[in-house]
């Protein structure tokens, strides 16, 4: 089993739509959580982290759920500049190593 | 220069041809990491060095060889790669945070090697 797993979509929504992913995790005792964007040829660069009471950065919103081991972001009113791949990253229950998923494609169309 | 920086950008090497991918971080961070990037498929990490030692070996060939002579420069030697080996390889750092866990990593531009 994989230690993350996301839907690579793709997802192409409307700019202003609302959109979710979610991700989830294989190892219940996993430490840490975030959120990562890559664009086309570029590196990953982190968006958020997850903390267990969920966080806010202005449109973009990260919960996660340790019951059901899912993180999930929310992005409301998209604009064409949120275009690109979400990486979903889990650290391990070690503190040592950090799993990635293979990432959910979202493009905004005009 | 800020951040993570990774040279060469682009690489393409013979099956017999020796290079070095060199990264360096402006950060102050104390962990490295190599990472290789494969079309359709998740980071894959392949080496961790924290304050300097290498702390994580994720079974990857020693065709690839990492070396951290201090906390800001890694390297990564290529021998006898194969075609396989293309990919785009990520370098990253992060700081140890409290309780000895690694923080938030920030990642370089990435070297794209070709293997021919």
């Amino acid at each position: 089993r994989k230690e993350v797993e996301q839907d690579p979509g793709p997802f192409n929504v409307p700019e202003g739509a609302t959109v979710a992913f979610n991700c989830t995790y294989s190892n219940s005792a996993s430490q840490s959580f975030f959120w990562y964007r890559q664009d086309c040829r570029k590196e990953p660069k982190l968006l958020m982290s997850v903390y267990s009471s969920g966080n806010e950065d202005g449109r973009f919103t990260a919960q996660l759920n340790r019951a059901s081991q899912y993180i999930s972001l929310l992005i409301r009113d998209s604009k064409l500049s949120d275009s690109a791949t979400y990486l979903c990253v889990v650290m391990s229950y070690t503190g040592n190593q950090f799993y990635f998923g293979t990432g959910t494609s979202l493009t905004v169309i005009p | 220069e800020t951040g993570v920086t990774q040279t060469p950008r682009h690489l393409v090497m013979g099956m017999t041809n020796k290079k070095s991918l060199k990264c360096e971080q402006h950060l102050g961070h104390n962990a490295m990491y190599w990472y290789k990037q494969s079309a359709k498929k998740p980071l894959e990490l392949m080496f961790v060095y924290n304050f300097k030692e290498q702390t994580e070996n994720n079974s990857v060939p020693s065709r690839f060889s990492p070396e951290c002579p201090n906390s800001s420069h890694l390297f990564l030697h290529l021998h006898t790669l194969q075609p396989e080996d293309s990919a785009l390889y990520l370098c990253a750092s992060s700081q140890e945070a409290r309780g000895g866990s690694l923080g938030e990593q920030f990642f370089g531009p990435g070297t794209r090697l070709t293997v021919l």
